[in-house]
């Protein structure tokens, strides 16, 4: 089975603009969750979908959206990115079947998207 | 915010030696989780441990868990210059939100 797979790897962009980047989960998997990782803030949990809605969000500002298709890969999207959202941005994916996100089962990681914001 | 806290943030060991970790959680959970992580690549699942459970082992790992304090330990035995990495638990909150910890670095020299 192939893993968890994100593009691009490493995204720069400048202040302002928007981003989106891609996650295709393990195939069968129905849930994707995304995390934003810091030096300062560490492992945050942005949102998690499963079947097409999301079903989870954490703490970020609407300017952090995602989407989840048919096929269960999922997009997330940054709107006028400011210099902080520069992190690594990882998705994880499982089959979702428990109720809420990770409940009694393992999560799966893709290697990231590095974004730099200059 | 972040569900757990990590103790030590550092480590470092040499081959050989073992490595423990602790890590402390606020709100009550179903399952915690241990995560290891190599230099900006993604997760690794290591091992879940249900809230009622003490104890699990995997290989060279043993977690404990101990819900009466919110807290949990790994350890790892036996280290290899390959276990150098960030370790990371995890547990889920009342809102079914995967919290992370703010992770321990090891580092095993040979």
């Amino acid at each position: 089975k192939a893993g968890v797979t994100q593009t691009p790897r490493y995204l720069i962009k400048t202040r302002g603009q928007q981003v989106t980047l891609s996650c295709s989960p393990i195939s069968g998997h129905r849930s994707v969750s995304w995390y934003q990782q810091t030096p300062g803030q560490g492992l945050q949990f942005l949102f998690e979908y499963f079947s097409e809605t999301q079903r989870n969000k954490g703490n970020f500002p609407g300017r952090f959206s995602g989407r989840q298709f048919s096929n269960s890969r999922s997009e997330m999207n940054v709107s006028t990115l400011e210099l902080g959202d520069s992190a690594l941005y990882l998705c994880a994916s499982s089959s979702g079947l428990s109720t809420g996100t990770g409940t009694n089962e393992k999560l799966f990681f893709g290697s990231g998207t590095q974004l730099s914001v200059l | 915010s972040q569900q757990g806290e990590e103790d030590p943030q550092a480590l470092s060991i040499q081959e050989g030696e073992n490595a423990t970790m602790n890590c402390s959680y606020k709100t009550s959970i179903n399952n915690l989780q241990w995560y290891r992580q190599n230099s900006g690549r993604g997760l690794v699942h290591l091992i879940l441990i249900r809230s009622n459970e003490r104890e699990k082992h995997s290989g060279r790992l043993r977690v404990t868990l101990d819900t009466s304090k919110k807290s949990s330990s790994l350890l790892i035995t036996a280290s290899r210059a390959a276990d150098t990495a960030s370790y990371f638990c995890a547990s889920t909150d009342s809102w079914g939100k995967l919290q992370f910890g703010a992770g321990t670095q090891v580092v095993v020299t040979p």
